[in-house]
């Protein structure tokens, strides 16, 4: 089954200053890999996805790049803010076939000192 | 609308008890999912199901069922509790073709077995 490695576990930047996060995969079937992000105490929330037939995709200070050959994908956060301190969760799923399941990584805590 | 929702909030379980945990989601999602989150660590699949009357196993489904009879809900059943299973339960729903495949997740379950 799918298996889905997050480096590093945790990860403490100036404010401004960038924060990457890199995860890989196993199953060359996925096609779909969201990132969601998890303040302390509440539910987890979609920031961020890529389908496997886009290499990039950005969102203001956020983005994602995709490698498919070399399965691993990345999360980038520039100009990093104090609220963006939270738990980073990245995933990966076969979305829209009918064995779909989403398995996640184990996490990133991300620290964004003032 | 209310999106996922779960009950209870919070609960103590003696060591073989059994409880059934809740979720009921009003997005006309067919993709439904259980995940148990323990303390510091990641999001583990328990149980999922791609329509009412399907359902499949994640990573984690041990000591757990699960029944969807309905779109709208997706109840999670412990039997002879464990302290092993003291975590936090998320639940979380997502849509079926499109350009997202977003889980929503409801707020959560803790449970504490003892």
């Amino acid at each position: 089954g799918e298996n889905v490695e997050q480096h590093p576990s945790t990860l403490s930047v100036q404010e401004g200053d960038s924060a990457v996060i890199k995860c890989t995969y196993s199953d060359s079937a996925s096609n779909y890999f969201p990132w969601y992000k998890q303040e302390l105490g509440k539910r987890p929330q979609l920031i961020i996805d890529i389908r496997s037939n886009v290499g990039e995709k950005k969102d203001q200070r956020i983005a994602v790049t995709l490698n498919k050959t070399a399965k691993h994908f990345s999360l980038h956060i520039t100009e990093t803010q104090p609220e963006d301190s939270a738990v980073y969760f990245c995933a990966a799923s076969s979305a829209g076939t009918s064995y779909d399941k989403v398995i996640f990584g184990p996490g990133t805590s991300l620290s964004v000192i003032p | 609308n209310a999106g996922v929702t779960q009950t209870p909030k919070f609960r103590i379980l003696k060591i073989g008890q059994s409880m059934t945990l809740q979720c009921t989601q009003d997005m006309n999602h067919n993709y439904m999912y259980w995940y148990r989150q323990d303390p510091g660590m990641g999001l583990k699949l328990i149980y999922y199901s791609v329509g009412a009357g399907i359902t499949d196993k994640g990573e984690v489904p041990n000591g757990y069922n699960v029944s969807r009879s309905t779109t709208e809900d997706f109840p999670l059943r412990l039997e002879l509790a464990a302290p092993s299973q003291t975590s936090v339960y998320f639940c979380a729903s997502s849509q079926t073709g499109g350009s997202s495949y977003e889980q929503y997740f409801g707020p959560g379950t803790r449970l504490t077995v003892t």
